[in-house]
């Protein structure tokens, strides 16, 4: 399984954009790549997913460059409810084995 | 509506005690899962099931023992309960993937705290 690396923390204000880059360097050619958000004291939820170029959906932006070696989940406008650790996640669908690693907690302030 | 829903959410218990964790989806998935996070919030896979069969063991001990009587349940019983397993506990499910297009989206439960004193 191809391991990540995120930045561990990020601070943001309210009202601007987040960008947050995934290094990938040994992902494989049937990996998918996977973003999860977690709130304290909650599970992990599903934000987006995609394999290649860009995808997007009503809540992120996923930004994937041609070589699939980073990705960057990008949050629009956040706000204080945005405050989550969130997580990157490469793998083959259907392979069951997800590894999350530290993830990236976010702090967005007033 | 609960789509993933754990009993119980918090559960305090003695060392050396035996407790069991029930998880239920009502998404008609096919795949369940126990997660792991510690104190240091580091989310680690601990057991998978794929139409009731267990596909993948993480080097778990045994004192930890997965059930799961139909596809819509995967219930964790933990033995002799250390300090070390104080922790949150998290089911999750997933619909089996198939073909162009599908995805294995993870729906995680509310997660069970335990606390092993």
């Amino acid at each position: 399984l191809a391991k990540t690396t995120q930045p561990i923390s990020m601070d943001s204000y309210e009202g601007q954009e987040v960008n947050i880059t995934c290094s990938h360097n040994n992902i494989a050619t049937n990996d998918y790549i996977t973003w999860y958000q977690q709130f304290p004291s909650q599970g992990p939820r599903f934000i987006i997913q995609g394999y290649k170029t860009k995808v997007t959906n009503e809540v992120a932006s996923l930004f994937i460059p041609a070589d699939r070696k980073s990705s960057t989940l990008s949050l629009p406008r956040v706000s204080l409810s945005d405050t989550a650790v969130y997580y990157c996640l490469v793998g083959v669908r259907g392979g069951f084995k997800t590894i999350f690693g530290a993830g990236t907690r976010l702090f967005v302030k007033a | 509506d609960t789509a993933v829903s754990q009993t119980p959410k918090y559960l305090v218990t003695q060392m050396g005690n035996d407790k069991s964790i029930k998880c239920e989806q009502n998404l008609g998935h096919d795949t369940m899962y126990w997660y792991k996070q510690d104190s240091k919030k580091f989310l680690k896979i601990m057991f998978s099931y794929n139409n009731k069969e267990l596909i993948i063991n993480e080097t778990v001990p045994n004192r930890f023992s997965p059930k799961s009587p139909d596809k819509a349940h995967l219930n964790l019983h933990i033995n002799s309960l250390e300090l070390g397993d104080s922790a949150v506990y998290f089911c999750a499910s997933s619909l089996a993937v198939s073909g162009p297009g599908s995805t294995d989206t993870q729906y995680f439960g509310p997660g069970t705290r335990l606390t092993v004193l």
